[in-house]
């Protein structure tokens, strides 16, 4: 079935510094995939998405390219700030071995990030 | 933006009682919305998806009389957990797709979860 693998956290990082979380898939066909992120005491929000290969999200610096022939959807930013500290999760949606009707969005375990002055 | 409310946002309970949880689409209509549980620390884990009008369908393990789901309206979906135990401590969260947007590449919108506390 449709999994996501994506790196442990924490992650944890100076301000400014470089930010990359990897983020792997399994699916039949081709799914569309997503980057949602949670900040403290908030629900998920959608970060960024992408729907085919080669596709790049992208949204508040972040982004993520869809890779085909990886399997991947890493996310990065080029410099972090103390308001990026959240959980990231990677998710994807693909089509369903049953057919019809809307598909599942399936996550990854999601990865925190903390991000110090 | 499209909004999605769930209610309550925190929930404690004695064992053996039901508690009810509702999730709002609040400027959109939702046929399908989604069940999620998350365990501390942990990813989220889909329990079910709700259709309007008709019966959830429940992944596997998910016990379907126990986490009663009700989608009565194109805005609302119930999740009743039923007999409450402490084992079903933890934080549930909904999520819909407005019904005009997106297919199966759109984003879905969440609820700020409840978290269920069962004494």
């Amino acid at each position: 079935g449709n999994s996501v693998t994506q790196m442990e956290g924490p992650v944890t990082l100076s301000e400014e510094a470089f930010l990359t979380i990897n983020c792997t898939y399994t699916a039949t066909g081709y799914p569309s995939l997503f980057w949602y992120v949670q900040y403290p005491g908030e629900g998920l929000q959608l970060l960024l998405k992408a729907t085919k290969a080669d596709d790049k999200g992208s949204n508040k610096g972040f982004e993520a390219t869809y890779r085909k022939e990886t399997t991947s959807f890493h996310l990065e930013k080029g410099s972090v700030q103390v308001s990026d500290s959240a959980v990231y999760f990677c998710a994807l949606r693909g089509p369903s071995a049953m057919g019809g009707g809307y598909n599942k969005l399936i996550f990854g375990a999601g990865t925190r990030l903390a991000v110090h002055p | 933006g499209a909004v999605v409310s769930q209610h309550p946002s925190r929930v404690i309970c004695k064992s053996g009682t039901s508690v009810k949880i509702e999730c709002r689409s609040l400027d959109f209509q939702a046929t399908t919305m989604f069940w999620y549980r998350q365990f501390p620390k942990k990813s989220l884990m889909l329990m079910a998806t709700s259709n309007e009008g008709s019966k959830a369908t429940y992944e596997q393990g998910v016990e379907k009389d126990k986490f009663l789901i009700n989608h009565a309206s194109l805005t609302l979906s119930t999740l009743t957990v039923t007999s409450a135990h402490p084992e079903d401590s933890s934080f549930y969260i909904c999520s819909a797709q407005p019904r005009d947007r997106g297919g199966n590449t759109g984003e879905l919108f969440f609820g700020e979860g409840s978290r269920l506390t069962v004494l």
